[in-house]
């Protein structure tokens, strides 16, 4: 079955850059979202469309996609980025949905 | 405002069955995909279903293919979950969740269910 690659964790010093990957075989082709989750919350999406930012969500975080990966970079990291991150994002044939396993950024 | 509110979640042994159902309101129900997504306690993200505005097609999860019927009644604005031979892995917290441009911009708060002997 489908998979979406990220690497477990980031840490970042704030005011500093994160970046986020996420590899899968179907991106050249399908559209990847990020979503961030905070303990005992919701996710919620902060990319969509591999580089469109939701409202409200700060101008510091950008998406990219070339190839096979897409890239969550966080400009100027804060305390309140913290966080897992998500990359989801359709199979090749469209039909089902994956999620990547997930990224968890620590601003320290 | 838009809400969804999962329920049904609960203890069950293997095998067993369980339905959930998620009632939305605040928006056009009838208008959106609808999706499943589940969160094992100390895990990712999985998702798990979807179902199209009018009911007419679903998809599924690998693992719950056969086993999980996802569907909808947009007169009284709910999803349903319907859960079959349920597994140990399938312990999880539960979100219903609207599908906008391909984007999940509304989540439930999730109901739990747990698959243990």
């Amino acid at each position: 079955s489908y998979e979406l690659i990220q690497p477990p964790s980031v840490s970042v010093s704030p005011g500093q850059t994160a970046t986020i990957t996420c590899s899968g075989d179907a991106l050249p082709k399908k559209y990847a979202f990020w979503y961030r989750q905070k303990s005992g919350q919701a996710p919620v999406l902060v990319m969509y469309d591999d580089k469109k930012r939701p409202s409200g969500i700060p101008e510091r975080f950008s998406g990219s996609s070339s190839g096979t990966v897409a890239t969550l970079t966080i400009t100027g990291a804060q305390l309140e980025d913290e966080g897992d991150y998500y990359c989801f994002s359709p199979d090749i044939t469209g039909d089902n949905r994956v999620f990547g396993g997930g990224t968890k950024v620590t601003v320290l | 405002e838009v809400q969804l509110v999962e329920s049904g979640g609960n203890s069950v042994q293997p095998g067993g069955s369980l339905r959930l159902s998620c009632a939305a309101s605040g928006f056009r129900f009838g208008s959106y995909w609808m999706h499943w997504v589940r969160q094992a306690p100390g895990r990712g993200l999985q998702w798990v279903s979807r179902i199209d505005p009018d009911g007419s097609m679903t998809n599924y999860e690998d693992s719950v293919r056969g086993r999980f019927t996802v569907s909808r009644d947009n007169a009284k604005g709910t999803l349903s979950l319907q859960m079959e031979s349920l597994r140990a892995e399938d312990t999880a917290l539960y979100y219903c969740t609207r599908s906008t441009n391909a984007s999940f911009d509304y989540w439930g708060q999730g109901t739990p269910v747990t698959v243990s002997s």
